[in-house]
């Protein structure tokens, strides 16, 4: 069983800039969600992704946009980079309908913006 | 608004010892609750839940308690093992207006544990 993997692990970004990162959901998951989790923080739900669609937002505004692969993987997308942005940026995985709403994370992915 | 609270950044404990976390809710409407736990340069992984039909969920040393009157749960862990070191969280799903929630969980800010040997 392969788990939910992220990349890259660690990524350098200056203010206005625009990131991608990926993450490719566990096996037999077709449902990925993103998190944000700033210093001494718990993680923020950013977006859900099934079947493709954006499925529910946290409170974060456009420029945070995101896709669904067929094959289920997906990308979250930053553009206009804020010093706010730096965190780490966390992948999880699940199976749509599950109703013990757990979730697998990924190991996140570390983004400064300088 | 911050739903989900955990007031203890941190807690240092004994080997041995009972550790015990602590976490605050406001939304009346949360009918699940989950502690994860996360050690430094990996994700978060899943420790045990618990539905609000039930006042205690037993895992091995892991022992999570509801009082829903009080919107508050507790995390116990017995015996305290120094693996047991980590960054632990509670959180809840938040419902959207289809009652659905798959994924979309609501974090408090954590706390960290320490087992001393």
């Amino acid at each position: 069983e392969t788990g939910v993997t992220q990349s890259p692990t660690h990524l350098i970004k200056t203010r206005g800039q625009q990131v991608t990162l990926r993450c490719s959901s566990q096996s037999g998951h077709n449902t990925v969600s993103w998190y944000q989790q700033a210093l001494g923080q718990g993680p923020q739900f950013i977006f859900q992704y099934y079947r493709e669609e954006e499925n529910g937002r946290g409170n974060f505004p456009p420029r945070f946009s995101g896709l669904q692969f067929p094959n289920y993987s997906s990308e979250l997308n930053v553009n206009a980079l804020e010093l706010d942005d730096s965190a780490l940026y966390l992948c999880a995985s699940s199976l749509w309908g599950a109703t013990n709403e757990k979730l697998f994370f990924g190991s996140g992915t570390q983004l400064s913006v300088l | 608004d911050q739903q989900v609270k955990q007031n203890s950044p941190s807690l240092s404990v004994q080997e041995g010892r009972i550790s015990i976390l602590n976490c605050d809710y406001t939304n009346s409407m949360f009918d699940y609750f989950l502690w994860y736990k996360k050690y430094p340069a990996e994700g978060p992984t899943f420790l045990i839940s618990i539905s609000s039909i039930k006042d205690k969920n037993e895992d091995g040393r892991f022992t999570v308690f509801l009082n829903k009157s009080a919107k508050h749960l507790s995390l116990h862990i017995v015996p305290s093992q120094p693996g047991d070191s980590a960054v632990y969280f509670c959180a809840a799903p938040r419902r959207d207006a289809g009652g659905t929630s798959y994924g979309k969980l609501t974090f408090g800010q954590g706390t960290i544990l320490t087992v001393h040997p």
